[in-house]
């Protein structure tokens, strides 16, 4: 079965800090793709980063970077110098044959 | 704005009903994705179409339906509704890259 997990139900970080969001996740297959979405308040889906499995390397997107390690089917989002406008809920996907798999979601604050 | 277009926002209605929800896809995008977002929780993934064709199916119940018409504007059916079935309802459409998704701002629908 193919699943996204998202450990972490809730976080928080002070303005203009670091945090970093987790996300692993279950497949067979060697070539699929990776994606941070945030979706505010207003409840509409943003696409936040994405990543090319086969790729190396990590995708950077401004303040978003991943830390993506394939064999451990581990894709984490770290958002540097966090602002109040990043408070939202973050949902970690997985892509592969045509069918998208949401995680739980985290939903982040960021205070002043 | 997303340039996908989902109506109607919010539509209210009594259980044992049937609805109907509309999505226009983004300009020259063939595939259209339909996803059900329960209360705090993440997206499930329904179904797929594209260009006319059903593509991948995910836990779509069988009281839902859906179909992608010859314009590429895609309609998902909603029968026999339960209070269980009120969520968010969201579109996507995804052209080229089919991995990139582009979200329209969903439909409420609350089931009294």
């Amino acid at each position: 079965a193919q699943t996204v997990t998202q450990s972490q139900p809730e976080m928080s970080v002070q303005e203009a800090e670091t945090v970093t969001l987790s996300c692993t996740y279950d497949t067979s297959e060697s070539n699929y793709y990776l994606f941070w979405y945030k979706q505010p308040p207003s409840r509409q889906m943003i696409l936040v980063i994405r990543q090319e499995a086969y790729k190396q390397q990590n995708a950077t997107e401004n303040r978003f970077s991943v830390n993506f390690q394939k064999a451990a089917k581990s894709f984490s989002l770290k958002i540097s110098d966090s602002q109040l406008g990043d408070t939202a809920m973050y949902f970690c996907a997985h892509y592969n044959f045509n069918k998208f798999y949401f995680g739980s979601g985290t939903k982040l604050n960021v205070k002043p | 704005d997303s340039g996908v277009t989902q109506t109607p926002k919010h539509l209210i209605t009594a259980t044992g009903q049937r609805v109907t929800l509309r999505c226009s896809p983004r300009s020259g995008d063939l595939s259209v994705y339909w996803y059900q977002q329960s209360l705090d929780q993440g997206l499930q993934f329904l179904i797929q179409y594209y260009n006319g064709e059903e593509r991948a199916k995910g836990n779509i119940l069988e009281r839902f339906s859906a179909q992608q018409f010859p314009d590429l504007h895609s309609e998902l059916n909603l029968s026999s509704l339960e209070l269980g079935d009120s969520a968010l309802y969201f579109c996507a459409s995804s052209g080229r890259a089919r991995d990139i998704q582009y979200f329209g701002a969903g439909t409420r629908l609350s089931v009294l």
